[in-house]
């Protein structure tokens, strides 16, 4: 099974501010296909969880471009330019290139 | 709009078996994988299963196989998850989510508020 690992678990960030979440991968992400099979969601306190960016860098409709998304085979990272306070809540990387899907533990972002 | 409502939440017991609905409007069902995730309380996310447009291909958590079961009825827009031998560690809540290309398997872009199932004596 694939395992995404997270970092870091908790950041606290002043408004205004840029923040960087990090997803590593035991196994590439890459496809035979060509499609790299890597997606963040943010899960807003008392919300479902929301998709941000699919397949590593493509911001999903709606997206502001303060969120943007990069990384290649095991190692993805979501930045944040410009931290606001409609940002807080819980982050999570997906794969989807293998059964089981799997989940990163999650990242709380929290406004300082 | 894409809506996908979850329903059957409720308390059972151990041993006990459920079973979950997701109703979905605003978008072509029939053209769509259709996942559930599952949150248990406090926790984060665990992918559960999902289920290919055409309702034949199934997949499953590792943990899951044999207890639960998923189905669709492209006719009624709807998806269920047939749950049994319910144990504790399931108590969670359930959310169904679309998938995010139509013909695919990869990923939810929409999901439902969720659902939530305690399973508790």
């Amino acid at each position: 099974d694939i395992v995404l690992t997270q970092t870091p678990l908790s950041l606290s960030v002043t408004p205004g501010q840029p923040a960087s979440i990090s997803c590593k991968s035991n196994q590439s992400l890459l496809h035979s296909d060509g499609n790299t099979y890597l997606y963040w969601y943010l899960q807003k306190p008392g919300q479902s969880p929301q998709l941000l960016i699919y397949e590593v860098s493509n911001r999903f409709s709606g997206v502001p471009d303060r969120f943007s998304g990069s990384g290649s085979g095991t190692d993805f990272t979501l930045k944040i330019s410009r931290v606001e306070a409609e940002d807080v809540g819980v982050y999570y990387c997906m794969q989807s290139i293998q059964i089981p899907r799997s989940f990163g533990q999650g990242t709380k972002l929290e406004i300082k | 709009e894409v809506q996908l409502v979850e329903s059957g939440g409720v308390v059972v017991q151990p041993g006990g078996s459920l079973r979950l609905s997701c109703a979905a409007s605003g978008f072509k069902f029939d053209d769509y994988t259709i996942h559930w995730v599952r949150q248990a309380p406090g926790q984060g996310l665990e992918w559960v299963s999902l289920i290919a447009w055409d309702g034949v291909t199934t997949y499953y958590a590792d943990s899951l196989k044999g207890r639960f079961a998923i189905s669709r009825d492209n006719s009624k827009n709807s998806l269920y998850l047939q749950m049994n031998s319910l144990r504790t560690e399931d108590t969670a809540l359930y959310f169904c989510a679309r998938d995010k290309f139509p013909y695919g398997s990869a990923s939810p872009d929409y999901w439902g508020q969720g659902t939530l199932v305690t399973v508790s004596s």
